[in-house]
């Protein structure tokens, strides 16, 4: 079985400073890994996905994430944190031998401080 | 091209009562998923349908929750008979296909609360 862990429910930066969002997963076999953005009242939107490839991972809106294999992680950064950048981020991951269905992270909360 | 529709957007019902729920996926998503989010936790999946055919009910509660895919296109999630811990918001999804890697877009879910 899959299992998604989000280390801090709650992350708080200032404006410009580093975003670092961790998220690690269990699975028997490596699996695709998704990111996730989640403003209030809205539906989610994908930053970010590692399928196969390059495990530098670039997504939208200056995020990055990195697969680590040995380390079963895929943290989510960004260089320079932006007050628009104040929401919920969900870590998921996929795998065809389970049904292709996405198993999520609890969320992290991120706040950004002017 | 529109996204991900859902109505209602918000919903207040008292414990016992029925509630349905509407959703239209992206025009061709062949793939469409019904996922609870109860406040505090991930999303998590209830029901998947490719075309109007069910791949993933495994986490439906059967004897409460009921969902159809109308000709492939729109679908509805019904409670019947609501309990308290239903109060959860209830988001749609739709992907072109039924790949692990598919990218699947959300909609602005339906925020139920069973009073």
């Amino acid at each position: 079985a899959q299992s998604v862990t989000q280390l801090g429910s709650h992350v708080s930066v200032s404006e410009g400073a580093l975003v670092l969002l961790r998220c690690n997963y269990s699975s028997s076999v490596p699996p695709y890994l998704f990111w996730y953005v989640q403003y209030p009242n809205q539906g989610l939107q994908l930053l970010l996905k590692y399928t196969t490839g390059a495990t530098l991972v670039k997504g939208i809106n200056g995020f990055e994430a990195e697969f680590k294999k040995s380390e079963t992680s895929f943290h989510l950064t960004k260089p320079s944190a932006h007050m628009s950048d104040a929401a919920e981020y969900f870590c998921a991951v996929s795998r065809m031998e389970y049904g292709n269905k996405l198993v999520f992270g609890a969320g992290t909360i991120l706040r950004v401080k002017s | 091209e529109a996204g991900v529709a859902q109505s209602p957007r918000y919903k207040i019902i008292e414990k016992r009562q029925s509630v349905a729920f509407w959703c239209n996926p992206i025009s061709g998503h062949a793939t469409l998923y019904w996922y609870q989010q109860i406040l505090g936790q991930g999303p998590k999946l209830l029901i998947q349908f490719q075309n109007n055919g069910v791949v993933d009910d495994s986490q439906l509660p059967k004897d409460r929750f009921s969902a159809e895919r109308l000709k492939g296109v729109d679908s509805t999630l019904k409670i019947q008979p609501a309990k308290l811990e239903d109060s959860a918001v209830y988001l749609c999804a739709s992907s072109a296909l039924d790949y692990s890697t598919d990218t699947q877009y959300f909609g602005p879910g339906t925020r139920l609360t069973v009073l």
